[in-house]
């Protein structure tokens, strides 16, 4: 049974352009949640997806917006890239059927530069 | 929003050792995780426990709910144990998860 994976593991980014990050949720989970980790901090909500709408959204700019696809997939867009977005991003899926809680992938580390 | 506070901030044990690591939150929620993550970046599920007592293996954790606190004990403690372990909570079961600022374990040898 596979996990939430995640895709790329590590990029490198400029400062200005647009990032997109990849997230396949656990077999049976139809919500997805993306959080930012900086380096030393707990994990930060992004947003949440389900039935392919934002159905909650942390204190985050606009510069960030997602997608969720037919298949539960979901992407992260990241536009005009700032020196301060480097950190770990983490998906996280969860069944809204089922309960029992989030299982995380194991993110992608982004650095602008 | 609701804020979750998580003792001690760091810890140093010697392998074998035990240790319990403490998580106070300050509202009602029906969501509470503990995550260890691992030197690589990976937050692994350790139990999901709202309320009541769960064990695994040599880890076990206990929420009393009404008195919003969780507690995570870690017996005969491995090197393989050592990495950051967080409290995370919600108010509803599929509400965003706010995570404490975690517990930093050292496991020496």
């Amino acid at each position: 049974d596979a996990g939430v994976t995640q895709s790329p593991t590590h990029l490198i980014k400029t400062r200005g352009q647009q990032v997109t990050l990849r997230c396949s949720p656990k077999s049976g989970h139809d919500t997805v949640s993306w959080y930012q980790q900086a380096l030393g901090q707990g994990p930060q909500f992004i947003f949440q997806y389900y039935e392919e709408e934002e159905r909650q959204r942390g204190n985050f700019p606009d510069r960030f917006s997602g997608h969720q696809f037919p298949n539960y997939s979901s992407e992260l867009n990241v536009n005009a890239l700032l020196l301060g977005d480097s950190a770990l991003y983490l998906c996280a899926s969860s069944s809204r059927q089922v309960g029992y809680g989030y299982t995380f992938g194991s993110g992608t580390r982004l650095t602008v530069v | 929003g609701i804020q979750v506070e998580q003792s001690p901030p760091d810890l140093i044990l010697q392998e074998g050792a035990n240790s319990t690591l403490r998580c106070n939150f300050s509202d009602s929620v029906n969501n509470l995780q503990w995550f260890h993550q691992n030197p690589w970046g990976q937050l692994i599920n350790l139990f999901y426990i709202p309320s009541g007592t769960k064990q695994n293996g040599r880890l076990s954790a206990t929420t009393v709910a009404t008195e919003r606190y969780s507690l995570l004990y870690i017996s005969s403690s491995q090197t393989t144990d050592s990495g950051v372990y967080f409290c995370a909570v919600a108010r509803g079961s599929q509400g965003n998860l706010i995570f404490g600022k975690g517990t930093k374990l050292s496991v020496k040898p």
